[in-house]
């Protein structure tokens, strides 16, 4: 089974632009979640996404938007970006949106955004 | 809100030796999991070990094994047997069983974990 993917790895930006982010889910998964990660920090969580819908967020403004698609696939979108958005972007996927088991996440390898 | 304390930013251990890594939380709730991540310099997170609050029993993996004490909320893991690849930062996660998403983990600043040959 594949993994989750993540697209781009690496990637500049500057103040004021907007960025995309792309994941693909684990074969199976049909939940996406997205994380931010800053240099020297745990991640934080932005959003989860089931069913093509946001049914949970995080702390994060709504420049921070994201969509699933019926593959289950899933975009990270960041508005007018500013200099503190720069870290490492995580997505997850998993298979039990809404359960209350040990729902286990499995996670990409991340993108990296810098913004000059 | 719930909070994930992890104090040490950095540990060293030598190679075949056991490594005890600390965390704290805080939280209201009497139901809930716990988790150990691996980010090695791939970037990637990889699950470690899991914990139910629910359960006394600590969890084990093989080498890993965590002490749950869940009255002082410490969740401490213990890799015995320390290989050069357990190299990597080791983050704890606490997610919550009543809220509705259910990925929403809140994890701890991690802690740097190096391996001496």
């Amino acid at each position: 089974e594949t993994g989750v993917t993540q697209s781009p790895t690496h990637l500049i930006k500057t103040r004021g632009q907007q960025v995309t982010l792309r994941c693909s889910s684990q074969s199976g998964h049909n939940t996406v979640s997205w994380y931010q990660q800053a240099l020297g920090q745990g991640p934080q969580f932005i959003f989860q996404y089931y069913r093509e819908e946001e049914n949970g967020r995080g702390n994060f403004p709504p420049r921070f938007s994201g969509l699933q698609f019926p593959n289950y696939s899933s975009e990270l979108n960041v508005n007018a970006l500013e200099l503190d958005d720069s870290a490492l972007y995580l997505c997850a996927s998993s298979s039990l949106a809404g359960a209350t088991g040990a729902n286990v996440l499995t996670f990409g390898a991340g993108s990296r955004l810098t913004v000059l | 809100a719930q909070t994930v304390t992890q104090s040490q930013p950095e540990m060293s251990v030598q190679e075949a030796e056991t490594v005890t890594l600390s965390c704290t939380y805080d939280t209201s709730e009497s139901d809930y999991y716990l988790f150990w991540y691996k980010q090695p310099p791939s970037r990637q997170m990889i699950l470690v070990i899991r914990q139910e609050a629910y359960k006394q029993q600590n969890a084990t993996e093989n080498r890993f094994s965590v002490n749950f004490q869940k009255a002082a909320k410490s969740f401490s893991l213990k890799i015995s047997d320390s290989q050069l690849g357990d190299a990597a930062m080791y983050f704890c996660a606490y997610r919550s069983t009543v809220t509705g998403a259910n990925s929403k983990l809140t994890f701890g600043k991690g802690i740097t974990l190096s391996v001496r040959p």
